[in-house]
């Protein structure tokens, strides 16, 4: 399996523009996570899906962000306007059922907003 | 979740065994304990986790105290790629992972 994909892998955009994130999980896993890393403030869980449904978002910042899994094999982050302080890495998880904290993470997206 | 303590920082020489302590003294009876670590640039990567019984996989070992307060991550023989932040979590099944400061374990040669 290639693990869990994300893309773009590097995102600069300007202030008040919109990005989307994208991801594709491992096939067959249930569950999908959604993770930003700043250096001020770590590793935070933002979203996370069971079977495409978004399950807890109490961790999305604001309204600008919004999350979607349309299928069982894509989902996307959404910033929209993007901010300087939305500069980040975003991460991109998934597990199975049976094993809901093992979970795989991507490579990431480094985002950067000027 | 229970809180856990670890080092800062740690240094290990290539080819030795490298021990990464983890204190978690509040830890209830329901609480299991994972460790992850983070490759520079990469995501974070699963390693192993446990409930009571000391646990092993291709990877490392977990060893857990008897009264369970505290616990030790064993790379059997580090390499330069095993240099890494080294995260250990106590959560109850089906929480959500929370990721602290963690260990950032630097193995020389």
């Amino acid at each position: 399996d290639a693990g869990v994909i994300q893309s773009p892998r590097h995102e600069v955009t300007e202030m008040g523009q919109e990005v989307t994130l994208r991801c594709k999980p491992i096939s067959g896993h249930d569950y999908l996570f959604w993770y930003r890393q700043t250096m001020m403030r770590g590793l935070e869980l933002l979203i996370y899906f069971n079977n495409n449904v978004p399950i807890d978002d109490s961790g999305m910042p604001e309204d600008r962000f919004s999350a979607k899994m349309p299928n069982a094999s894509f989902s996307t982050l959404k910033i929209q306007p993007s901010e300087p302080r939305d500069s980040a890495v975003y991460f991109c998880a998934s597990s199975l059922a049976g094993d809901y904290n093992e979970q795989f993470f991507g490579p990431g997206t480094r985002l950067t907003v000027l | 979740d229970a809180k856990t303590t670890q080092p800062p920082s740690m240094d290990c020489a290539e080819g030795r065994a490298a021990n990464l302590p983890c204190n978690h003294s509040t830890i209830s009876g329901n609480e299991y304990v994972y460790w992850y670590r983070q490759i520079h640039s990469q995501g974070p990567q699963y390693i192993i986790h446990g409930l009571k019984n000391n646990e092993t996989n291709e990877m490392a070992s977990l060893i857990i105290t008897e009264d369970r307060k505290s616990s030790t991550l064993i790379l059997p023989h580090a390499t330069l790629r095993d240099t890494a932040v080294y995260y250990c979590i106590v959560m109850e099944y089906g929480n959500k992972l929370v990721f602290g400061a963690g260990t950032i374990l630097r193995v020389k040669s």
